[in-house]
């Protein structure tokens, strides 16, 4: 089946600095990408869509400066999130949308990478 | 987006047969229920998917009524590895972009 990697898995850093998620599909291209935070005991809230070679579509109250997309190829999204606070320590997932697939399932989610903000 | 509504949570012991049901009033035509299983720490996992009827596949069963305004996740036989939260979902399946809304989700706790 499609398989979506994170790297990394989990992620400490200090305040301030910035720090690169990737998110890769690894046997299938992917035209649509989706990123989402989840928080403790809390549902996941999507915080983007990225369509490969075009701008991301960020979900109302998420800043687009600080959380940054790339979608260069059809197979990695990255999402780098600048000048990193406390309050962005979260769970981030991604998920692949692959175009033209048979399968009916919608999503493809990667596991996830926690990241920890000191 | 349609929305969804599920129980915050749910206790069964192992060796039942677990119903998980969503509410979704205004789907539309073109949209599917998808249930997902997300373990802690982990990226949601697809579990089944549906348009009307019933479907079943090797984990699971989704009881869909006419009207398409709930849906039932039916898991049988649960052991304490089925222990997650468990996600329904409602968005249209086909183009290549569609995003989705998740709700709170069903907290599924397995008793031994």
């Amino acid at each position: 089946g499609a398989v979506v990697s994170q790297h990394p898995s989990w992620v400490i850093c200090k305040s301030g600095t910035s720090v690169k998620i990737e998110c890769r599909s690894l046997d299938f291209q992917a035209t649509t990408m989706f990123w989402y935070r989840q928080f403790p005991k809390q549902s996941l809230m999507l915080m983007a869509t990225s369509n490969e070679g075009s701008k991301a579509t960020y979900e109302q109250g998420v800043e687009k400066d600080k959380f940054l997309i790339n979608h260069a190829s059809l197979t990695l999204s990255t999402l780098t999130v600048t000048s990193a606070h406390p309050e962005d320590s979260s769970f981030y997932i991604c998920s692949a949308r692959a175009a033209g697939l048979a399968e009916k399932e919608t999503q493809y989610f990667g596991p996830g990478t926690r990241l920890l903000v000191l | 987006l349609a929305k969804t509504t599920q129980p915050i949570s749910m206790d069964s012991y192992e060796g039942q047969e677990v119903n998980i049901t969503c509410s979704h009033n205004n789907i539309a035509t073109n949209d599917y229920i998808t249930w997902y299983q997300q373990f802690p720490s982990q990226g949601p996992r697809f579990i089944i998917q549906g348009y009307k009827t019933k479907v079943t596949n090797e984990v699971a069963s989704l009881f869909i009524p006419a009207d398409r305004k709930s849906s039932t996740l039916s898991l049988p036989r649960v052991s304490l590895s089925d222990t997650a939260v468990y996600y329904c979902l409602v968005g249209p399946n086909s183009g290549g972009y569609q995003k989705v809304t998740f709700g709170t989700g069903t907290k599924l706790q397995v008793i031994p």
